[in-house]
């Protein structure tokens, strides 16, 4: 059975923590993306990565940095937490097969962040 | 870039009555359209997606979409809901991002209610 772990389900930090959220898959899959939702918003991506080392910047990056050492982990950090950063922050892992856009994402649990 | 609307913010229908969530696209060429659903406090789990070929896609949970070209929309339907199917749902369509790497777009999310 697929599986995208996050490593929190409830997080609860101070302003100006660092904070850092943890995505674990174990489906070999090459794309691995963080998003955040917040009601009527819906998803949003922060960044993504497509292979080791490499990250591209969503279409909100400001305030948070990713790291991907190994393939089957993707890191977000919080470099200094704020209030307005409160969220649900879900990890999705991209299954590439065949050619073109023939793809099917698979997501973690969700990590429910309160900033206080 | 592709671009996904969902019309419909909020949903409410009664027990056993037929459903019909709207979704559109905005793609050239023959999209690859997807179907996600989240339950409270829950990830996403896909329902459905349309690559090719049969416009009638059949899902899980009895779900099935209809993709039309021409109306440049995948709206989701079934035609008897059952209590347990109140949810978030969201459409998404992929896009590629440079370096052989694709990332998902999704529309904002319907909020399905359902009364007994």
């Amino acid at each position: 059975d697929v599986k995208v772990t996050q490593s929190s389900r409830y997080l609860v930090k101070r302003t100006g923590e660092k904070v850092f959220l943890e995505c674990v898959q174990d489906m070999d899959h090459e794309n691995m993306f963080w998003y955040r939702q917040d009601p009527g918003l819906g998803l949003r991506l922060i960044y993504f990565s497509y292979d080791v080392k490499m990250k591209e910047k969503g279409d909100i990056p400001e305030g948070y940095s990713v790291s991907r050492e190994k393939k089957e982990r993707f890191s977000l950090i919080l470099e200094s937490a704020s209030t307005n950063q409160t969220s649900m922050y879900l990890c999705a892992s991209l299954d590439r097969t065949g050619k073109g856009a023939n793809t099917e994402a698979f997501f973690g649990q969700g990590t429910r962040l309160t900033v206080v | 870039a592709q671009s996904v609307t969902q019309p419909d913010i909020h949903i409410t229908v009664s027990e056993g009555a037929s459903l019909e969530l709207r979704c559109n696209y905005s793609y050239g060429a023959t999209p690859y359209l997807f179907w996600y659903v989240q339950s409270p406090g829950q990830g996403l789990q896909l329902l459905l997606k349309y690559f090719s070929g049969d416009t009638l896609v059949q899902g899980i949970k009895g779900f099935e979409a209809e993709f039309k070209r021409s109306q440049s929309s995948f709206n989701l339907r079934k035609p008897s809901v059952h209590w347990s199917d109140a949810a978030e749902y969201f459409c998404a369509a992929p896009s590629y991002s440079g370096a052989g790497s694709y990332q998902l777009t999704f529309g904002k999310g319907t909020k399905l209610s359902v009364i007994p």
